[in-house]
C-alpha cells in the first residue's frame, strides 16, 4: 500500500461546479497535512495547510479525518484557473514529506 | 512567501557529461533542503534530503555516487548529475524548509535535463 494514495483522476467539472478530492494515508503518527498545487510543468506550490478542526480559504475547504487516515480539499464555484494537478502531502515524524500522486483537474467553460 | 531559486531552469547536454544544478533560498536561512526528480506524469520522487554542514541522506535506489548533493551553507545547496546518460533526463526540483518557513517547504521553479 502506498503512503499516501490519491484518485489520479481526471477530473473534468464545468465552470462554477464544487469537485472535491480525497487523499488516504497509511502512517497513523502523521503530524501535518498539506495541499499543494502544481501546474503543468511547473513546481509545486502550497495550496492551504490542513488542520485537524477543518479550515477555509476562500472557495477552498481542507479537512482532516484522523480517525479514517484521510484528508479531503473541496473547491467552490470553480474558476478556469483552478485547473492543475492537486499534491496531498503528509509529514510524518522528523524531516521526512511523502507526496501524493496528485488528482488531476480540468475546469472547462 | 519565502522564495527559492534554482539554476539553471533548463540544460541539454551530451550523454556522459556532469550537470551541477544550485538551488538557493532568497530570504530565508534554510536549514533542510529536499531534492526530487519528476517525469512526465508522475509524481515527486524524492531523491535526498541534506542538512546544512552533513552528508545528505538519500532514498532507497538513489545512487550517492552518481547524484552528488552539497550543502555547504544556510542558503545554497547543488546537485551533480554526474556522467549523465538520457533516462537521467527529467524534472529536477529543490525544495527548502527552514525557521522562517516553519514545516512548510518551499519548492524552487525546477531544472529541466535533457541528456543526449
Amino acid at each position: 500500500r502506498k503512503e499516501v494514495e490519491q484518485d489520479p483522476g481526471p477530473f473534468n467539472v464545468p465552470e462554477g461546479a464544487t469537485v472535491a478530492f480525497n487523499c488516504t494515508y497509511s502512517n497513523s503518527a502523521s503530524q501535518s497535512f498539506f495541499w499543494y498545487r502544481q501546474d503543468c510543468r511547473k513546481e509545486p506550490k502550497l495550496l492551504m495547510s490542513v488542520y485537524s478542526s477543518g479550515n477555509e480559504d476562500g472557495r477552498f475547504t481542507a479537512q482532516l479525518n484522523r480517525a479514517s487516515q484521510y484528508i479531503s480539499l473541496l473547491i467552490r464555484d470553480s474558476k478556469l484557473s483552478d485547473s492543475a494537478t492537486y499534491l496531498c502531502v503528509v509529514k510524518a515524524g522528523g524531516f521526512k514529506t511523502i507526496f501524493g500522486a496528485g488528482t488531476r483537474l480540468f475546469v472547462k467553460a | 512567501g519565502a522564495v527559492v531559486s534554482q539554476h539553471p531552469s533548463r540544460v541539454i547536454c551530451k550523454s556522459g557529461t556532469s550537470v551541477k544544478i544550485e538551488c538557493r533560498s532568497l530570504d530565508f536561512q534554510a536549514t533542510t533542503m529536499f531534492w526530487y526528480r519528476q517525469f512526465p506524469k508522475q509524481s515527486l520522487m524524492l531523491m535526498a534530503t541534506s542538512n546544512e554542514g552533513s552528508k545528505a541522506t538519500y532514498e532507497q535506489g538513489v545512487e550517492k555516487d552518481k547524484f552528488l548533493i552539497n550543502h555547504a551553507s544556510l542558503t545554497l545547496s547543488t546537485l551533480t548529475v554526474t556522467s549523465a546518460h538520457p533516462e537521467d533526463s527529467s524534472f529536477y526540483i529543490c525544495s527548502a524548509r527552514g525557521a522562517k518557513g516553519g514545516e512548510t517547504q518551499y519548492f524552487g521553479p525546477g531544472t529541466r535535463l535533457l541528456v543526449l
